[in-house]
């Protein structure tokens, strides 16, 4: 069973401060996918990853991949007030061709002025 | 282009009672998804629709039930429903199956089941 873990869950950091957060998976996955939910919204698609080595950037977001590790980052440069979120990675289950996400339990970041 | 909208937006029903909720996928999208997601968590895969046919289904008893249309829009239902499916139901839609497509996420219908 294909298991996505955050670390942290939680972070708190001030603004102009860098900070990486991490998506572990438990099974061979080649596309991973990054999501941004603000509170009492839906899901925003931050980044699509699906190689090993992929490396996105949008922003003060870099988000990368290795699929070796079954590792993702993403990292957070010079972070601002409007980027406290919760941040959701995804992993797909790679049933044939379809996107069939499991999620991780979410990292929620506030970034203090 | 609209996005993918979703009907009703909060819901309140109790124990026993059936549920539709409805969701309009992003113009020419054929693939859509349905996903619970409870208080503090992330979001868990119910299940799939591409062209009308379900395509993957999640860990969810058959008590939950969907359908989409020919115009690619997509109902879930629960029957029997029972506390712990009181959450944040999203659909997402896509443009195809391919694994580089985005998936665009509706607001969510929030329901309540006492």
């Amino acid at each position: 069973e294909l298991k996505v873990e955050q670390n942290p869950l939680f972070l708190s950091m001030q603004e102009g401060k860098n900070y990486t957060i991490y998506c572990n998976y438990s099974t061979t996955s080649d596309r991973l996918y990054w999501y941004r939910q603000d509170p009492g919204k839906s899901l925003e698609s931050l980044f699509v990853l699906l190689s090993n080595g992929a490396v996105k950037q949008e922003g003060r977001l870099m988000a990368s991949l290795d699929t070796k590790a079954r590792l993702s980052t993403l990292h957070i440069t010079a972070a601002v007030h409007d980027l406290s979120a919760t941040y959701f990675c995804a992993v797909d289950r790679g049933q044939g061709g379809s996107e069939k996400l499991v999620f991780g339990k979410g990292m929620k970041l506030t970034v203090n002025p | 282009e609209t996005g993918v909208t979703q009907s009703p937006t909060h819901l309140i029903k109790t124990r026993g009672q059936q549920v539709t909720l409805r969701c309009s996928s992003q113009s020419g999208h054929n693939t859509v998804s349905w996903y619970q997601q409870a208080l503090g968590q992330g979001p868990q895969f119910i299940f799939q629709y591409y062209r009308e046919e379900e395509n993957g289904r999640g860990n969810f008893p058959p008590r939950f039930s969907g359908l989409q249309f020919p115009n690619y829009s997509s109902e879930l239902n629960v029957n029997a429903l029972e506390l712990d499916d009181s959450a944040l139901y999203l659909c997402a839609s896509s443009l195809s199956l391919a694994a580089q497509e985005t998936q665009y996420f509706g607001p969510g219908t929030r329901l309540l089941v006492l």
